[in-house]
């Protein structure tokens, strides 16, 4: 079975600070992970996502997040925040393909200016 | 990146109506959607996988006759609330599978549900 834990619910940082969301996983098979952004009333758009290829894997808007395999995680950063970061922020794992999404509860991200 | 709409993004019906919401993947086929269901501060919840050209796949304890799924083309999947009621209030998104060597989901971008 699989299931993600985003610890934290809420996170603030400073406008120009470090972002760090932090996405521990559990996978019975080697798995496919995501990052997905949403902002207030909209639908999900799709970050970044591991594949089994590189364990850094760099996304949009200059995000970019660390598939490790000892630790379970894969924690997603960006080196400074913009106000337009604010958003809620979703990891979700997949045991091959993207076809069996399952997703975090989600981390708000708050920029503060 | 692919393109995904959703219709309406937002409807206010009366309790023991029928809602209609449209999926529509607009640059790609997509022979596999999916049907989320969010509900305030909290993540989403897949309701059913969409296959085109068969029956949906509901996930456990999400009533099929409730939540009518067609998906007659390879760019368009139709969720219907039927006889909705208050507690079917929520935000419902809806994903298309875009195949390739790294199959990813696609999102719309969500339509708002109340219920009177």
């Amino acid at each position: 079975a699989q299931s993600v834990t985003q610890l934290g619910s809420h996170v603030s940082v400073s406008e120009g600070a470090l972002v760090l969301l932090r996405c521990n996983y559990s996978s019975s098979v080697p798995p496919y992970l995501f990052w997905y952004v949403q902002y207030p009333n909209q639908g999900l758009q799709l970050l970044l996502k591991y594949t089994s290829a590189a364990t850094l894997v760099k996304g949009i808007n200059g995000f970019e997040a660390e598939f490790k395999k000892s630790e379970t995680s894969f924690h997603l950063t960006k080196p400074s925040a913009h106000m337009s970061d604010a958003a809620e922020y979703f990891c979700a794992v997949s045991e091959g393909g993207a076809n069996n999404l399952f997703f975090g509860t989600g981390t708000r991200l708050t920029v503060i200016p | 990146g692919a393109v995904v709409s959703q219709h309406p993004s937002w409807v206010i019906c009366k309790s023991g109506t029928s809602v209609k919401i449209e999926c529509r993947s607009l640059d790609f086929q997509a022979t596999t959607m999916f049907w989320y269901r969010q509900f305030p501060k909290q993540s989403l919840m897949l309701m059913a996988t969409s296959n085109e050209g068969s029956k949906a796949t509901y996930e456990q304890g999400v009533e099929k006759d409730k939540f009518l799924i067609n998906h007659a083309s390879l760019t368009l999947s139709t969720l219907t609330v039927t006889s909705a009621h208050p507690e079917d209030s929520s935000f419902y998104i809806c994903s298309a599978l875009r195949p390739g060597p790294a199959d990813t989901q696609y999102f719309g971008p969500g339509t708002r549900l109340t219920v009177l």
